[in-house]
């Protein structure tokens, strides 16, 4: 089984509606969620991070968070075309404090 | 503001010869650096963990003399690719680890890249 398993996309989300970006992981032991944004050519930016379950809002994004289901998600609402890029899930494991970045969700905004 | 910096951006180089990349962490101590490797529409790759006065640690199948690395001072790690040849023409990304206020581990912040094109 995968660490941290994303589905690669494409995702394509009509401007102005909410992109949906779901991550699971397989060490229940994790404590740290973060969601990174990786325009083509660049390198990641982090965008998001939660420690603790359920919600966490920044601006027009959501974080959520369910241990016992062992899954992470982003919101975007109201999607623009600058949102397209792809979507780096990362936990960060008790094992070894090592962070395992998924293989990343590629979003497409649709103007 | 940028807490990462990284020299070159881009680099371009004749096979054969031996390519230096430069990573900074500005304004704060890094003990921890990391350094990933990014083909084309292809996932992060883990290369090795950059410690501050020791030796790195590899990932397996990550070939440490040629890829060599050292963190001589708590704000630089430098990769040195040796006899770089065109299949090590790749994106070459370092990152800190950072703790930042009410986390609970550390989180990684990414430099900008080198992009490595080996002729």
């Amino acid at each position: 089984q995968k660490e941290v398993e994303q589905n690669s996309g494409p995702l394509s989300v009509p401007e102005g509606a909410i992109a949906s970006l779901n991550c699971t992981y397989s060490d229940r032991g994790s404590q740290s969620f973060f969601w990174y944004r990786q325009y083509s050519g660049k390198s990641p930016e982090l965008i998001m991070s939660i420690y603790s379950n359920g919600d966490k809002e920044d601006g027009r994004f959501t974080a959520q968070l369910n241990k016992a289901s062992q899954y992470v998600s982003l919101l975007i609402r109201d999607s623009q075309p600058s949102d397209s890029a792809t979507y780096l899930c990362a936990v960060n494991t008790l094992r070894d404090d090592k962070i395992i970045f998924g293989k990343g969700t590629r979003l497409h905004i649709l103007p | 503001g940028a807490v990462v910096s990284q020299h070159p951006s881009r680099v371009i180089c004749k096979s054969g010869t031996s390519v230096k990349i430069e990573c900074r962490s500005l304004d704060f101590q890094a003990t921890t650096m990391f350094w990933y490797r990014q083909f084309p529409k292809q996932s992060l790759m883990l290369m090795a963990t950059s410690n501050e006065g020791s030796k790195a640690t590899y990932e397996q199948g990550v070939e440490k003399d040629k890829f060599l690395i050292n963190h001589a001072s708590l704000t630089l790690s430098t990769l040195t690719v040796t006899s770089a040849h065109p299949e090590d023409s790749s994106f070459y990304i370092c990152s800190v680890s950072l703790r930042t206020s009410g986390g609970a581990t550390d989180t990684q912040y990414f430099g900008p890249g080198t992009r490595l094109t080996v002729l």
